[in-house]
């Protein structure tokens, strides 16, 4: 089992739907999470960076964590076909410490 | 632009060639590391510096790899004796803190023939 899980898809969703992309994760220990944006034939950018439990917002964007259930979830709103690409989560028990990557979801967003 | 370059972008070569990365930090980040990635799967770590110092490197590096960052600033990855199981998009990222703070270079994608 990996220790971090995520749903290759692909996720196909109608232009300005609410998308919701997850993660499950086995070690208790990570208490940094992030979710990193990953266009065909280009490097990952990073989107979101949480510390520990509870929701942070960045425009359209929602990172949630859910320490005791292990599991992140990013939510997009009103999604563009911009906003089609790969979504990799990643997660460290400490901020020194390697990245445990997912190996990321293909979303798609139909105009 | 002052993002995280690498070169070359493409590389084909041959089985048992050796091949050579480059990567240009942001200046100011200290951290640099290198990954690799395949397709459908998530970036696999190889091996990170701090200034010159390599402080870690992945144990399932095969010896054949090896990475220098000499004076702190750029890096290059060499890959010796190629296989076809190399093939892969090699990332270089550069990190002002924490490991997860990561810059990305576009990658340069190596393919073995």
């Amino acid at each position: 089992q990996k220790e971090v899980e995520q749903d290759p898809g692909p996720l196909s969703v109608p232009e300005g739907a609410i998308v919701s992309l997850n993660c499950t994760y086995s070690n208790s220990a990570f208490q940094y999470f992030m979710w990193y944006r990953q266009y065909s034939r280009k490097g990952p950018e990073l989107l979101m960076y949480t510390y520990s439990s509870g929701n942070k917002e960045d425009g359209r964007f929602t990172a949630q964590v859910d320490k005791s259930s292990k599991y992140i979830s990013l939510f997009i709103r009103d999604s563009q076909p911009s906003d089609s690409a790969t979504y990799l989560c990643a997660m460290s028990a400490r901020r020194d410490y390697q990245l445990i990557w997912g190996a990321g979801t293909k979303l798609i967003i139909k105009p | 632009d002052t993002g995280v370059s690498q070169n070359p972008r493409h590389k084909i070569t041959k089985r048992g060639q050796n091949v050579t990365f480059r990567c240009d930090p942001i200046s100011e980040h200290n951290r640099l590391y290198w990954y690799r990635q395949t397709l459908g799967q998530g970036p696999e770590f190889l091996t990170y510096f701090q200034n010159e110092a390599q402080l870690e490197k992945s144990r399932l590096l095969s010896d054949r790899f090896s990475a220098e960052r000499p004076k702190g600033s750029f890096s290059t990855l060499e890959i010796q004796r190629t296989e076809q199981g190399d093939s892969a998009m090699y990332l270089c990222a550069s990190s002002p803190g924490g490991a997860g703070e990561l810059f990305f270079g576009e990658g340069s994608r190596l393919t073995v023939l």
